[in-house]
C-alpha cells in the first residue's frame, strides 16, 4: 500500500514557468508534510515543510499548498529556474509516532529548461 | 564540518558476497537511518535507529543487518549480496527522533552494483 503518491513522475517547465508538484496521501494520522530537494550526486535535503494547521506556507520562490479535506498537498516553484533542476519528494509523518517514521514519495523530476 | 559521511560511494559485488556500507555523523545525531533509492520508488527505509545499541527494521529490512555501538557510526551490511540489492543507499540523520522537529540530513550516498 503506497501510503504517499505522487505526480507526475516527470515534469519539464520553461525558465520562468511554475512548476506544479502534487500528493495525496491516505493516513488521517499524519500531521507533518514535508518536501525534499535531491540534486543528482547529492543526498536528499530539506526544502520546505508544513503542517495541517495552515493551508500554504511559502519560502521565497517555492510554496506548499495543503488541503485536509482532501489529504492533498502540493509544492510550487515560481518563476522556476534552470538551478531547480532537481528531483523533488514529498514525504509524510505521524508526529504522534514514538518513532521517526518518514514516509516518501516516489519523486519527480523536474527538468527547467533555460 | 562533515555531516553524515558515506563510504564507500561506489561498489560492485558478486552473487553471494558480504560488504559492510559505512555511515558515520559528526552531529551528535540522536536518529539514524539507512535508505535505498531505486528508479520509480523513492526512498525507502531499511532500518534505523534512535540511539547507540537500539535499531528497528524499516520498511524493506531483508537482507540488511545493523548495529549502532557508537552514537556516531550506522554500518549497514550486506550478508550475502543478492542482484535486487543493486540500488543507491543513503545514510541519513536527525537530531530528534521525531520527523516533525528533526530534519534529516542526508549523505551524498553508495551506489551498490551486484552482478
Amino acid at each position: 500500500q503506497q501510503q504517499v503518491k505522487q505526480s507526475p513522475q516527470s515534469l519539464i517547465v520553461q525558465k520562468g514557468g511554475i512548476s506544479i508538484i502534487n500528493c495525496a496521501y491516505e493516513n488521517t494520522a499524519f500531521d507533518y508534510f514535508p518536501w525534499y530537494q535531491q540534486f543528482p550526486g547529492k543526498g536528499p535535503a530539506l526544502l520546505i515543510a508544513i503542517r495541517p494547521d495552515v493551508s500554504e506556507k511559502k519560502e521565497g520562490r517555492f510554496t506548499i499548498s495543503f488541503n485536509k479535506s482532501a489529504k492533498q498537498f502540493s509544492l510550487h516553484i515560481m518563476d522556476s529556474q534552470p538551478g531547480d533542476s532537481a528531483t523533488y519528494f514529498c514525504a509524510a509523518s505521524n508526529s504522534g509516532g514514538s518513532n521517526y517514521k518518514l514516509t516518501f514519495g516516489k519523486g519527480t523530476l523536474l527538468t527547467v529548461n533555460p | 564540518n562533515a555531516g553524515v559521511t558515506q563510504t564507500p560511494k561506489f561498489q560492485v559485488l558478486k552473487t553471494g558476497q558480504s560488504m559492510t556500507l559505512q555511515c558515520a555523523q559528526d552531529m551528535n545525531h540522536e536518529y539514524m537511518s539507512w535508505y535505498r533509492q531505486d528508479p520509480g520508488m523513492g526512498l525507502r527505509l531499511i532500518h534505523y535507529s534512535v540511539g547507540a545499541g537500539i535499531t528497528d527494521q524499516g520498511e524493506v529490512p531483508n537482507g540488511y543487518n545493523v548495529s549502532r555501538s557508537t552514537t556516531e557510526d550506522f554500518p549497514l551490511r550486506l550478508l550475502s549480496a543478492a542482484p535486487s540489492q543493486t540500488s543507491v543507499y543513503f545514510c541519513a540523520s536527525s537530531y530528534s527522533r521525531r520527523a516533525d522537529t528533526g530534519e534529516l540530513f542526508f549523505g551524498e550516498g553508495s551506489r551498490l552494483t551486484v552482478l
